[in-house]
């Protein structure tokens, strides 16, 4: 089963714009993380969120969390044409007390168009 | 290190004949996952290794699945007498879990097996 859902499933948008994407998951949660995925190719870890915090910067990256909603957005700035990929959010749930597996939802593609 | 590596990272095969899938985990890491992924899916679980114990197996698992750890290194992947439905990208990633100062809990990734049964 996948724990989160991102939404949009599919973004569009030109070179210098931004793309949020975001993602609701069901359970509480030890932490939040952000991967991307080139076609084709195995994933890349992005940025972690733990639960008690609410905002994280990496880059041109900008992650928030929001507990009391079950949800999270990832906000590319300034968006290059390299930034072609899919997104997924992976959750490391709380409850049953397993901290090592990770759940991923089934992406948001983000194309951009030079 | 060169990070995780699997092979082949193409299979194709028919219906009915055995496959194993071979992956190589960054040296220090403890911990070994295996994810199934298919076309405009995200990665779904299938098994997890701490050292050479596989403490955790997915029920998406048939008993036609069998994954390895031998002496807490490499991992195989071995799915008997294939069927169509296991077409997919078989994902390897590892991880040290976490560990003060040394570990953040992310999940390093391979490039995938992927696997097209005829």
């Amino acid at each position: 089963s996948q724990q989160g859902e991102e939404d949009p499933q599919a973004l569009s948008i030109q070179e210098g714009e931004n793309a949020t994407m975001n993602c609701s998951y069901k359970t509480s949660i030890n932490n939040l993380q952000w991967y991307r995925q080139n076609s084709g190719r195995g994933l890349v870890h992005l940025i972690l969120i733990r639960s008690n915090e609410r905002e994280k910067h990496s880059g041109r990256l900008r992650v928030t969390l929001d507990t009391s909603k079950k949800s999270s957005s990832l906000l590319i700035t300034a968006s290059r044409a390299a930034d072609t990929a899919s997104y997924f959010c992976a959750t490391d749930e709380r409850s049953g007390g397993s901290n090592y597996k990770l759940t991923f939802g089934k992406g948001t593609l983000l194309t951009v168009n030079p | 290190d060169t990070g995780v590596s699997q092979d082949p990272r193409h299979k194709i095969t028919k219906r009915g004949q055995n496959v194993t899938f071979r992956c190589d985990p960054i040296s220090e890491h403890n911990r070994l996952y295996w994810y199934r992924q298919t076309l405009g899916q995200g990665p779904e679980f299938l098994t997890y290794f701490q050292n050479e114990a596989q403490l955790e197996k997915s029920r998406l698992l048939s008993d036609r699945f069998s994954a390895e750890r031998p002496k807490g290194s490499f991992s195989t992947l071995e799915i008997q007498r294939t069927e169509q439905g296991d077409s997919a990208m078989y994902l390897c990633a590892s991880s040290l879990g976490f560990v003060v100062g040394r570990g953040t809990g992310e999940l390093f990734f391979g490039e995938g097996s992927r696997l097209t049964v005829l």
